[in-house]
């Protein structure tokens, strides 16, 4: 189906702690993947983004890795830190007529001290 | 500064209501969007404008109605909404509607409830 899940719906990690967060995608046809961070009262924020000709992309921090094999995402980040407590999710993009974009429900991770 | 900006930040009206929610995009984009959030539901399309016509309608009901007068403004007028409308309702723009590998730059949303 057309459908963008999360594997963990919460994640706890210590302060200074590497964070994975993983996303699975089910559109073979999707060409590009991005990764938002959405904290309280705020809207989607962009952090990276790839596109399906690559495997791998390095950010500040944050790494997203893409295995079409298995249809895949990650988000890496690097010693988490307070300031990345959020909801995090994935969006596939993906042309079905038009250029469309397939968003998951996210996760939840919490920083702890 | 997120680049795309909403407001009200918050609105809380009745069912009999009339209200509007609006959205300006400082970003150069010619693509613009509407996006319903929900608690524990992914994000919801609604409308999407490109180039100020609107190329998509994603089976939105009728109390729901958008206008983009020009490519850096995007209202969404509210009429008689059911409580079951309350939600974050979020604005997004694009470089380009139909180029793809480009991403959707967030406002941070109006939060409505239905009374």
């Amino acid at each position: 189906g057309e459908s963008v899940g999360l594997h963990l719906p919460t994640l706890s990690v210590q302060e200074g702690d590497n964070s994975i967060i993983n996303c699975a995608y089910s559109n073979s046809a999707s060409d590009y993947f991005i990764w938002y961070k959405q904290e309280s009262g705020k809207g989607p924020q962009f952090i990276i983004d790839i596109r399906s000709n690559m495997d791998k992309r390095q950010g500040q921090r944050v790494t997203v890795l893409l295995n079409k094999t298995v249809k895949h995402l990650s988000l890496q980040i690097a010693a988490t830190q307070p300031g990345d407590s959020a909801v995090y999710f994935c969006a596939e993009g993906l042309r079905m007529g038009t250029y469309k974009y397939i968003f998951g429900t996210g996760t939840r991770l919490k920083v702890l001290a | 500064e997120t680049g795309v900006t909403q407001t009200p930040r918050h609105l809380v009206m009745g069912m009999t209501n009339k209200k509007s929610l609006k959205c300006e995009q400082h970003l150069g984009h010619n693509a613009m969007y509407w996006y319903k959030q929900s608690a524990k539901k992914p994000l919801e399309l609604m409308f999407v404008y490109s180039l100020e016509e609107r190329v998509e309608n994603n089976s939105v009901p009728s109390r729901f109605s958008p206008e983009c007068p020009n490519s850096s403004h995007l209202f969404l007028h509210l009429h008689t909404l059911q409580p079951e409308d309350s939600a974050l309702y979020l604005c997004a723009s694009s470089q380009g509607r139909d180029r793809g590998n480009s991403p959707l730059h967030f406002g941070n949303g109006t939060r409505l409830t239905v009374t």
